[in-house]
């Protein structure tokens, strides 16, 4: 069964950074494998914030954080990471990881990190 | 791919039928032959969970009660025999195409 566990998230002031972290397990970090991104504003919908190859070689990012945020993974603690640069109050929002909502394959969700941006 | 979905609000009386609406700005068939449309369900603070994928295909463990339709820009969830645990957000989203969009939502509230 595949897991994944949000961790990380804080206040943080506009212009900041802050990494949230996601633990992934059941699931071999392997090429052709993604794992997703996305946030929830408060009393809002979903977004998705982007995705990452589990074996590094591709990320997608949505055009609102493109190079500001980036992904990352560590293999060894079966761990990806998003790496939140210059921050702003409209990313004040719970990021979650998944997976596989899109073929139901390895479909997981995680309970969320959130993540305030506020002076 | 912009993602609409009505209705937004929608109250429902227990054993009665609701249908949402979803449609894309573009057809969301893919060059693979799959049409990657989803819906997901979201109870108040609560992650949200899969109900429906490839939009027809009900996902593990959800009830008959819930189906998926439609084909290239037109997509229908419906809920028959609506119960009270059926209440929160339902959204659609494509994952046919990056970025993957969703769905403004649509609450489902208990009369």
């Amino acid at each position: 069964e595949v897991q994944v566990v949000e961790s990380g998230g804080g206040l943080v002031q506009p212009g900041g950074s802050l990494r949230v972290s996601c633990e992934v397990s059941g699931l071999t970090f392997t090429r052709d494998v993604y794992i997703d991104w996305l946030r929830q504003a408060p009393g809002k919908g979903l977004e998705w914030v982007g995705n990452i190859m589990l074996d590094g070689t591709e990320k997608n990012y949505v055009d609102s954080v493109r190079g500001r945020f980036t992904f990352s993974r560590d293999n060894a603690k079966n761990s990806l990471y998003l790496q939140m640069n210059d921050v702003r109050a409209e990313d004040t929002a719970v990021y979650y990881c998944a997976r596989g909502f899109g073929s139901a394959w390895n479909f997981v969700w995680g309970q969320g990190t959130t993540v305030t941006v506020s002076s | 791919i912009v993602m609409t979905q009505t209705p937004l609000s929608s109250p429902v009386t227990p054993g009665q039928t609701v249908s949402i609406s979803c449609r894309s700005s573009e057809s969301l068939v893919h060059s693979d032959g799959n049409t990657y449309l989803s819906w997901l369900h979201q109870r108040p603070g609560q992650p949200p969970r899969l109900l429906i994928y490839k939009t027809s295909n009900r996902f593990s463990g959800v009830p008959d009660r819930f189906s998926g339709g439609g084909a290239g820009t037109d997509f229908t969830l419906e809920i028959i025999r609506v119960e009270a645990d059926d209440v929160g957000v339902y959204y659609c989203v494509q994952v046919t195409q990056r970025p993957h969009t969703f769905g403004q939502g649509t609450k489902l509230e208990i009369k």
